[in-house]
């Protein structure tokens, strides 16, 4: 079966602090990976995309950085928080025409 | 830069149907409509696709315009649960074409007792 997942689902770091969240989906191989942020009471913002291992497309300038290092692994990470980046994170995965999300992660910056 | 327009909210009382539209007048020949939904905390829930013709699942109904510029949800009996973000987005069938997969700010659906 097709599946993915990603974790931690809930954190909460100090400004300055290194990030690091990833996701792992199941069931196919090659699949397009996203990962998206949704501030509070906001819409779906793309960070990243990834159409294969070590090929990342950057939507928006920003504190944080995304790598693919296997073909079902996608990891978003930061070296130093900013308040800003506070937000609900979503990985996301296209192993057909239709989009799959993770759970979700809650990233509070304190 | 979505492809899609939604407005921003709407309601309907419970029981009732809710229909939920949505433009999409650039979409090119070979893009799916798609509509995912997101309860509070949750990440996005895939409803229903189609191309052309209209569709029916055990969730939803999708009637998509003869000239496919615009498309709408149908609720047939929305329930309380129902409250949620409904995104509308269209998707080409070539995965590497439109690897970008933005989404707009979707329409809130509030359904009343």
């Amino acid at each position: 079966s097709q599946t993915i997942h990603q974790w931690p689902a809930t954190l909460v770091q100090p400004v300055g602090s290194p990030l690091s969240l990833e996701c792992t989906v199941e069931g196919t191989s090659n699949p397009n990976l996203y990962w998206y942020r949704q501030a509070a009471g906001r819409g779906l913002q793309l960070l990243f995309y990834s159409v294969g291992i070590g090929q990342i497309s950057s939507e928006v300038p920003q504190n944080l950085s995304a790598s693919r290092p296997q073909d079902r692994q996608f990891i978003l990470s930061s070296k130093k928080l900013l308040l800003s980046d506070s937000g609900f994170y979503l990985c996301a995965w296209r192993p057909s025409n239709t989009i799959y999300f993770g759970e979700g992660s809650w990233l509070t910056v304190v | 830069d979505a492809k899609t327009t939604q407005p921003p909210s709407m309601d309907c009382a419970e029981g009732r149907a809710a229909n939920l539209p949505c433009n999409h007048s650039t979409i090119s020949g070979n893009e799916y409509v798609y509509w995912y939904r997101q309860i509070h905390s949750q990440g996005p829930q895939y409803i229903i696709h189609g191309l052309k013709n209209n569709e029916t699942n055990e969730m939803a109904s999708l009637i998509i315009t003869e000239d496919r510029k615009s498309s709408t949800l149908i609720l047939p009996h929305a329930t309380l649960r129902d409250t949620a973000v409904y995104y509308c987005i269209v998707i080409s069938e070539d995965t590497g074409a439109n690897s970008k997969l933005t989404f707009g700010k979707g329409i809130t659906l509030s359904v009343r007792p």
